[in-house]
């Protein structure tokens, strides 16, 4: 069963704000949320984690939501580089399974000029 | 980038024969996986190693056997190729368990059987 639900696809205009939504309604309380990209062909790229804080980082910001069943994946101002899939992913801190990630479909996001 | 090095990176093999991919890494990272990917699948996780000579088993072991007799060595390989090993191989490392689950790929072997 998957663990989270990504849109299929998405367009964003050069220069603004991509935000990438993901929904993860049976996520437990030992588990983090991560978000991964995919360029064309290349290894997945790691991009952000976060338990229950909003994070931010150089490349992106993570905004989860205060009953942790949702989450969006924000990127300030979208380049054509950005132009990949986008997998939402959550696994454990802990115990069975924290060492392994389940990556769904993901979300290809078209950055459009 | 993280130093993650898949060799080779192409290989075309015929029905039946062995073949081994190489993931090597520079990091000293204690966990190293593989996984495979196709079309509609996404990446689905073969074997993991958890430390040297420390392996198990993933989503989609059959068929795959793999050595991890140094840190930075983690080997994947097919007994006897089939078709259906046809797809693209990733190899990824990660530091540790939890938060630092955070993992590194590297760029991929495509592998066809014929």
């Amino acid at each position: 069963d998957a663990k989270t639900t990504q849109p299929t696809s998405m367009d964003c205009a050069e220069g603004r704000a991509a935000n990438l939504p993901c929904n993860h309604s049976t996520i437990s309380g030992n588990e983090y949320v991560y978000w991964y990209r995919q360029i064309h062909s290349q290894g997945p790229q790691y991009i952000i984690h976060g338990l229950k804080n909003n994070e931010t980082n150089e490349m992106a910001s993570l905004i989860i939501t205060e009953d942790r069943k949702s989450s969006t994946l924000i990127l300030p101002h979208a380049t054509l580089r950005d132009t990949a899939v986008y997998y939402c992913i959550v696994s454990p801190y802990s115990g069975a399974g924290s060492y392994q990630l389940t990556f769904g479909k993901g979300t290809k996001l078209s950055v459009i000029p | 980038d993280a130093g993650i090095t898949q060799s080779p990176r192409h290989k075309v093999t015929e029905t039946g024969t062995p073949v081994t991919l190489r993931c090597h890494q520079t990091e000293n990272h204690r966990y190293m996986y593989w996984y495979r990917q196709d079309p509609g699948h996404g990446l689905r996780l073969i074997h993991y190693s958890y430390g040297v000579k420390d392996t198990d088993k993933g989503e989609v072991s059959d068929g795959y056997s793999v050595s991890r007799s140094k840190t930075e060595d983690f080997l994947l390989t097919l007994e006897s190729a089939t078709s259906s090993q046809t797809s693209v191989y990733f190899c990824a490392i990660s530091p540790g368990q939890g938060a630092n689950t955070e993992a590194f790929f590297g760029q991929g072997t495509r592998l066809t059987v014929v």
